[in-house]
């Protein structure tokens, strides 16, 4: 059972650039999230969804994009890269609140 | 002032003791509670949650919550070297509705238990 799966697991990336950070899970999940986590500061809630086709923002959404079109996949969409983004993003998916399954987070640093 | 307040230790333990790891917090909408545990470059894995006040237990672990206090508990019994983590507590103050993912985090407490 993979559960929720985050790639790719680190990335470097210049002021300006853009990417996509993946995340899939297998486990027919409605709710997925993507949060960032910066040193000493806890979880943040970026965007979530609770179904394919409709998402929303969270706490710290600006600078971020997301789309569900399938239950399985929830990517996420860093435009413009800043330094600012440099953190470590984690997917999460949960058949219902408050309960969620984190992946193994991803690595990004803007430079 | 965070909305929630948790130690981040670093604490250190030898094998077998009893850890305490608390939180406190202002926000008295919180309702659910819960327990992550981080290993190092993992994603955090939900250890336990509880409902309003009260204990609850599961295995070695068991998280209170005094609501009276605004102040939150996880105990390990009997402390493994796998028990070495970052703890995290964190809240919500609802199930779904407009609250869809949004726990609010505290900083995490690095827990070291030592052979």
């Amino acid at each position: 059972n993979a559960g929720v799966t985050q790639t790719p697991k680190f990335r470097i990336l210049k002021i300006g650039q853009s990417m996509t950070l993946q995340c899939t899970q297998d486990m027919n999940h409605n709710y997925m999230y993507w949060y960032r986590q910066d040193p000493g500061m806890g979880l943040k809630l970026i965007y979530y969804s609770v179904g394919a086709g409709i998402t929303d923002k969270g706490e710290v959404p600006n600078g971020y994009n997301v789309s569900r079109s399938t239950t399985e996949d929830f990517p996420l969409r860093l435009e413009l890269a800043a330094p600012s983004q440099t953190s470590v993003y984690f997917c999460a998916s949960s058949y219902r609140e408050p309960e969620a399954f984190f992946g193994q987070g991803t690595r990004l640093t803007v430079v | 002032q965070k909305e929630v307040e948790q130690d981040p230790g670093p604490l250190s333990v030898p094998e077998g003791a009893i850890v305490s790891l608390n939180c406190t917090y202002s926000n008295s909408a919180f309702q659910y509670f819960m327990w992550y545990r981080q290993y190092s470059r993992k994603g955090p894995e939900l250890l336990m949650y509880t409902y309003s006040s009260g204990n609850k237990e599961d295995g070695r672990f068991t998280a209170q919550v005094d609501k009276s206090s605004k102040y939150i508990s996880l105990f390990i019994r009997d402390s493994q070297p796998s028990d070495s983590a970052t703890y995290l507590c964190a809240m919500k103050e609802s199930a779904g509705g407009t609250s869809y993912g949004k726990l609010t985090f505290g900083q995490g407490t690095i827990l070291t238990v030592h052979p």
